[in-house]
């Protein structure tokens, strides 16, 4: 089945810039959406279709996505924005319509 | 406004089933499907299932086929997620989302089963 691999840990000081990617065969061919959770809540739908923001989500938050390697990009970075963050895809070609990468947390200094 | 709201806590013995369930308001439901998602303590997000809002059909991880079924009412906007043959690793918050094709763009506030002796 197809597999998507993230870091398990980024660190990231107040104000600076955190960059998280999931690396996945060919991913620049499917559309990547990533979750941000904190303990204790749900997932929550923080970036859709490689790059679109839902309403509700900070500026800060962007994606990108080419060849093997998707991009979560979060500018600005505050402490609230300390999570587990998850990427997955839709891919119908195999026993898994959703597959989820292993989840990265991210630590602010 | 969007909701999932899912059943309460579960305390299960191993061989039990356990069914979930997940009521949708504030869209037509069976204009999406839902999928369910799991996650064992301290670890991360599993999908379980996918089950069409509008006919019902499913589509289910291939390690638990056999052990699961997901149904819907649409009468009432509910999904439902039954897993059977309980054992310790089965122990997990259990999610449903939203989401037909792409992404799981609202989500269930989570229930927790504990398998346990």
């Amino acid at each position: 089945s197809y597999v998507l691999t993230q870091p398990p840990s980024v660190s990231v000081a107040p104000g600076k810039t955190a960059r998280i990617t999931c690396g996945g065969n060919n991913i620049g061919g499917k559309s990547v959406h990533w979750y941000q959770q904190k303990p204790g809540q749900a997932p929550v739908l923080v970036i859709y279709y490689d790059s679109d923001r839902p309403s509700g989500i900070p500026e800060r938050f962007s994606g990108s996505n080419s060849g093997n390697t998707a991009t979560l990009t979060i500018s600005r970075v505050e402490a609230g924005d300390e999570a587990d963050y998850y990427c997955q895809v839709w891919d119908n070609s195999n026993d898994h319509l959703v597959v989820f990468g292993g989840g990265t947390k991210l630590t602010v200094l | 406004q969007v909701q999932l709201v899912q059943s309460g806590v579960e305390v299960k013995k191993p061989g039990a089933s356990v069914k979930v369930s997940c009521k949708a308001s504030g869209y037509t439901f069976i204009n999406y499907g839902i999928s369910w998602v799991r996650q064992a303590p301290g670890q991360g997000l599993e999908w379980m299932g996918w089950i069409s809002g509008y006919n019902g059909n499913t589509y289910y991880a291939q390690k638990l086929q056999g052990r699961v079924t997901m149904t819907t009412d649409t009468s009432t906007s509910t999904a439902y997620m039954e897993l059977r043959s309980l054992r310790s690793d089965d122990t997990a918050v259990y999610y449903c989302a939203r989401g037909s094709s792409g992404e799981l763009d609202y989500w269930g506030q989570g229930t927790l089963v504990t398998v346990s002796s």
